[in-house]
């Protein structure tokens, strides 16, 4: 089955950007989901195919897709941001096509 | 508002069955499909399956095949998610999560609050 890799930490000081990647194979051609999800709370959608914000999410969050990578950016970081961030994608044709990255702890400074 | 509502936790044993309900409120029951993915203590997420509740139709993770069984009650805008043969490793919240997107790239938008269920003898 298809593997999404998250590196699992990621620190930043305030009012910085910080980039959470999320590998897999040939993952541009892929539609990348990323959530937030804080703890004893449920995951909360943030991106949507690459790069879409649903609504109320703050123009700080961004992203990509290009070759092995997608990308979270979130930029002018803030104390609030501070949570485990997964990616995510749908493998039609696979016996297991909800597939989740590990996650990612963003700590902010 | 859109709203997911799941029933409590849970504590059973292993070898035993549980049944989630999810409760949904705040649009058309029937126009999107319900996922169900669950979170070991301390782990990441795992997609476990979900269920057209137009259709009844469903599509489970191949490590549940076997043990799970999600249905659905058109009359009360409710999803379910029952386990079988428990495991202590089936200890975990399980969520529920309406699907957006279109049908062959989608994510889940949103969220019921979870239940935890443990598996202890």
């Amino acid at each position: 089955s298809y593997v999404l890799t998250q590196p699992p930490s990621v620190s930043v000081a305030p009012g910085q950007t910080a980039r959470l990647t999320c590998g897999g194979s040939n993952i541009e051609s892929k539609s990348v989901n990323w959530y937030r999800q804080t703890p004893g709370q449920a995951p909360v959608l943030v991106l949507c195919d690459n790069s879409d914000r649903p609504s109320g999410i703050p123009e700080r969050f961004s992203g990509s897709n290009s070759g092995n990578t997608a990308t979270l950016t979130i930029s002018r970081v803030e104390a609030g941001d501070e949570a485990a961030y997964y990616c995510q994608v749908w493998e039609s044709t696979s016996d297991h096509p909800g597939v989740f990255g590990g996650g990612t702890k963003l700590t902010v400074l | 508002q859109v709203q997911l509502v799941q029933s409590g936790a849970e504590v059973t044993k292993p070898g035993a069955s549980v049944k989630v309900s999810c409760k949904t409120s705040g649009y058309t029951f029937t126009g999107y499909h319900i996922h169900w993915v669950r979170q070991a203590p301390g782990q990441g997420l795992e997609w476990v399956g979900s269920v057209n509740p137009y259709s009844g139709g469903t599509e489970y993770a191949q490590k549940f095949r076997g043990r799970i069984i999600l249905t659905r009650d058109t009359s009360i805008s409710t999803a379910y998610m029952e386990l079988t043969g428990l495991r202590s490793d089936d200890t975990a919240t399980y969520y529920c999560a309406t699907e957006g997107g279109v049908p062959s790239v989608p994510y889940f938008d949103y969220w019921g609050q979870g239940t935890l269920v443990t598996v202890s003898s």
